[in-house]
C-alpha cells in the first residue's frame, strides 16, 4: 500500500497570503496524484487532477506541481472560502489511499 | 449536472448488517466506475470500495462488504456485513473520471453501536 504523507497538519495563514502545502509518497506515484478540498460539514470537492491540472470552475489561484513522490499545492493569495482541509490522494495503485489531510486556518 | 445522494444510514449493533444506496444522475451512469469512500468522526478520508470492470475493496472491509450497482437504476449499493464499531463514519459516494474522484455524495452516517 501506497502511504501518503502530507506536510504541515495545519498551516496558519492570513487572508490574501501564500499558502504551500506538501504531499509525499512512499513510493512514485507517477502524477497519478489528485487534490480535493473539504470544508466543515461538507463532502470534499475535487480541485485538481493529474498532479497539476484545475478541475472544472476550480479558480486559477489553486496550483499544484511535482511528480514521483514529491507534490505541491499552492493557493496563492488566500481568500476567506479557501479555509479547509486539503487531502492528497493517489490514484496509481491499489488501494487508493489519501493523505491524512492538512488544515489551513486563520492567522 | 451530476447529483450522487446516499441513503440507507443509521444506527446498528455490532455484527449486525446495513445497505447503502447511492442514486446517480447526470450522467451516463452505466460508463463510468464508482467508489465508496468514507470519513470516521473526526478523521481523514479512507477509500473503502470501488466498482468498474471488476470490484476492489480495502483490506479493512473485504470478506464483509460488497459493492454493487443496478444501472437500470442508475444506483450503486454498499452491502455491509458483521459490522464493527470502527465503520462508524459518514459514507460517501463518489464517481470516478475517470481515475480520480470528480464528484461526492453529501454523504450518510452510519454508527455501529450497542
Amino acid at each position: 500500500e501506497i502511504v501518503m504523507t502530507q506536510s504541515p497538519a495545519t498551516l496558519s495563514v492570513s487572508p490574501g497570503e501564500r499558502a504551500t502545502l506538501s504531499c509525499r509518497a512512499s513510493q512514485s506515484v507517477t502524477s497519478n496524484l489528485a487534490w480535493y478540498q473539504q470544508k466543515l460539514g461538507q463532502a470534499p470537492r475535487l480541485l485538481i487532477f493529474g498532479a497539476s491540472t484545475r478541475a472544472t470552475s476550480i479558480p486559477d489561484r489553486f496550483s499544484g506541481s511535482g511528480s514521483g513522490t514529491e507534490f505541491t499545492l499552492t493557493i496563492s493569495s488566500l481568500q476567506s472560502e479557501d479555509f479547509a482541509v486539503y487531502y492528497c490522494q493517489q490514484y496509481n495503485n491499489w488501494p487508493r489511499t489519501f493523505g491524512q489531510g492538512t488544515k489551513v486556518e486563520i492567522k | 449536472e451530476v447529483q450522487l445522494l446516499e441513503s440507507g444510514g443509521g444506527l446498528e449493533q455490532p455484527g449486525g448488517s446495513l445497505r447503502l444506496s447511492c442514486a446517480a444522475s447526470g450522467f451516463a451512469f452505466s460508463n463510468y466506475a464508482m467508489a465508496w469512500v468514507r470519513q470516521a468522526p473526526g478523521k481523514g478520508l479512507e477509500w473503502v470500495s470501488a466498482i468498474g470492470d471488476a470490484t476492489f475493496y480495502a483490506d479493512s472491509v473485504k470478506g464483509r462488504f460488497t459493492i454493487s450497482r443496478d444501472v437500470s437504476k442508475n444506483t450503486l449499493y454498499l452491502q455491509m456485513n458483521s459490522l464493527r464499531a470502527e465503520d462508524t463514519a459518514v459514507y460517501y459516494c463518489a464517481k470516478f473520471g475517470p481515475q480520480y474522484f470528480d464528484y461526492w455524495g453529501q454523504g450518510t452516517l452510519v454508527t455501529v453501536s450497542s
